[in-house]
């Protein structure tokens, strides 16, 4: 077991496009976490799931915006109609379970560019 | 919800000197504190973290404090190293939710 993986690394996209984006969590981990960091900022919480439930979404997440995992393992981040403002690193997380009171494994994330 | 403010934003520190930076946190039921160290065009990754049972934790150079009643937590650095320059982020969390994190603090130290 390598760790987390993302990918793709980076994704250039027209404005108006779909993109999606694929996580691949440390195997015995069965939380998955999704965040949105940009230049300057820390990681902001999007949404996260528990095996296959998402049990939590961000507010600030917009309906463009969908998160599935559906047999408890790797996990995909679909951004429909993309707009500039969605340009940030998507970071992806995992962590055994306690409640969600270990601390997370990152991967090295996937930097998208809406062009 | 939980919200983090982290301070200060930049410390620049020589080397060999103490870094300290500091964290508050809005919900008293926040139970989870931890700290990431994210290098350039690196990922976060965990370097220390306290639970709520507990007041203080070393770990060699690197040390966190949490006083509950004051919600704010710190991070401490001794015999600071060129090494140790990164962006730090505190997060904190309560059993069922997702961590919260701060804004950051970036971190350079000169030789």
């Amino acid at each position: 077991d390598t760790g987390v993986s993302q990918n793709p690394r980076h994704k250039i996209t027209k404005r108006g496009q779909n993109v999606t984006f694929r996580c691949d969590p440390i195997s015995e981990h069965n939380r998955l976490y999704w965040y949105r960091q940009t230049l300057g900022q820390g990681p902001e919480f999007l949404t996260y799931f528990q095996n296959e439930a998402q049990l939590e979404k961000s507010r600030l997440l917009s309906d463009r915006f969908s998160a599935e995992r559906p047999k408890g393992s790797f996990s995909t981040l679909e951004i429909q109609r993309t707009e500039q403002g969605d340009s940030a690193m998507y970071l992806c997380a995992s962590s055994q379970d306690g409640q969600g009171l270990y601390g997370y494994t990152f991967g090295s994330g996937t930097r998208l560019t809406v062009v | 919800g939980e919200n983090v403010e982290q301070h200060p934003s930049t410390l620049s520190v020589q080397e060999g000197d103490s870094a300290v930076i500091k964290c508050t946190y809005s919900d008293s039921a926040s139970n989870y504190f931890p700290w990431y160290k994210q290098e350039l065009g690196k990922r976060p990754q965990l370097i220390i973290d306290i639970r709520s049972n507990v007041g203080e934790k070393k770990d060699q150079r690197i040390a966190v404090t949490l006083n509950k009643t004051a919600k704010h937590f710190s991070l401490h650095i001794t015999e600071t190293q060129p090494e140790d320059s990164a962006v730090y982020f505190c997060a904190a969390n309560q059993a069922g939710t997702a961590l919260i994190f701060g804004k950051g603090t970036t971190l350079s130290v000169s030789s």
